[in-house]
């Protein structure tokens, strides 16, 4: 089965500054993975999906993330945050060929700061 | 389109009484997720559906969970007799197509068993 481990459960970062959230899965099989945002009091949107392909996927709000399978790794970029990015981001991975459903990490808290 | 509508959006009740929790997937989505969102355990899978089918209950905590699917636009989960720990908040998801697609949320049922 697989599984999705995020590193950090919070992220503290000032306004402008880059921010990495990190995403590490396990998988006996191929994956596609996901990232997606919480803001308060509301459901999950997508940010962004790796499927195939170019290993550096850009999504939604500047972000981005590069699949690394030697590392089984999916890091979420953003060279510069915003306050309006404060929210909880999760990752998300589901299996090629497999079942269908999608399994999620615990989320990261990520507080950008003035 | 209205997106996935879940009523209701707050449950207040007490222990050892019934709750159900509705959804409207999104019109032409043939799969749909049940997930549970809570601070230790974070979104856990509990049900998910294909064409009006339960394809894997596995996530389902016990006997006093149930989930229907009697058509393609409703569903519900289905808590008898609930318990304290059951507290969190139940979100409903929605997909067209397999599991390279994006989820779309609905906001969520806040759920509180006192």
């Amino acid at each position: 089965a697989q599984s999705v481990t995020q590193l950090d459960s919070q992220v503290p970062v000032f306004e402008e500054a880059p921010v990495e959230l990190r995403c590490n899965y396990s998988s006996s099989v191929s994956v596609y993975l996901f990232w997606y945002v919480q803001y308060p009091n509301q459901g999950l949107q997508l940010l962004l999906k790796y499927l195939s392909g170019s290993t550096l996927v850009k999504g939604i709000n500047g972000f981005e993330a590069e699949f690394n399978k030697s590392q089984t790794s999916f890091h979420l970029r953003k060279p510069s945050v915003h306050i309006s990015d404060t929210a909880e981001y999760f990752c998300a991975v589901s299996t090629q060929g497999g079942s269908e459903k999608l399994v999620f990490g615990k989320g990261t808290k990520l507080t950008v700061n003035p | 389109d209205a997106g996935v509508i879940q009523s209701p959006r707050h449950e207040v009740t007490e222990m050892g009484q019934e709750v159900t929790l509705r959804c409207k997937p999104i019109s032409g989505h043939n799969s749909l997720f049940w997930y549970r969102q809570t601070m230790m355990r974070g979104l856990e899978l509990l049900i998910y559906f294909n064409n009006n089918v339960p394809i894997d209950d596995s996530g389902m905590p016990e006997d006093r969970f149930s989930a229907k699917m009697p058509n393609a636009s409703f569903s519900t989960l289905k808590i008898q007799p609930s318990e304290p720990r059951d507290s969190a908040v139940y979100f409903c998801a929605s997909r067209a197509g397999r599991n390279t697609g994006e989820l779309f949320f609905g906001e969520g049922s806040r759920l509180t068993v006192l």
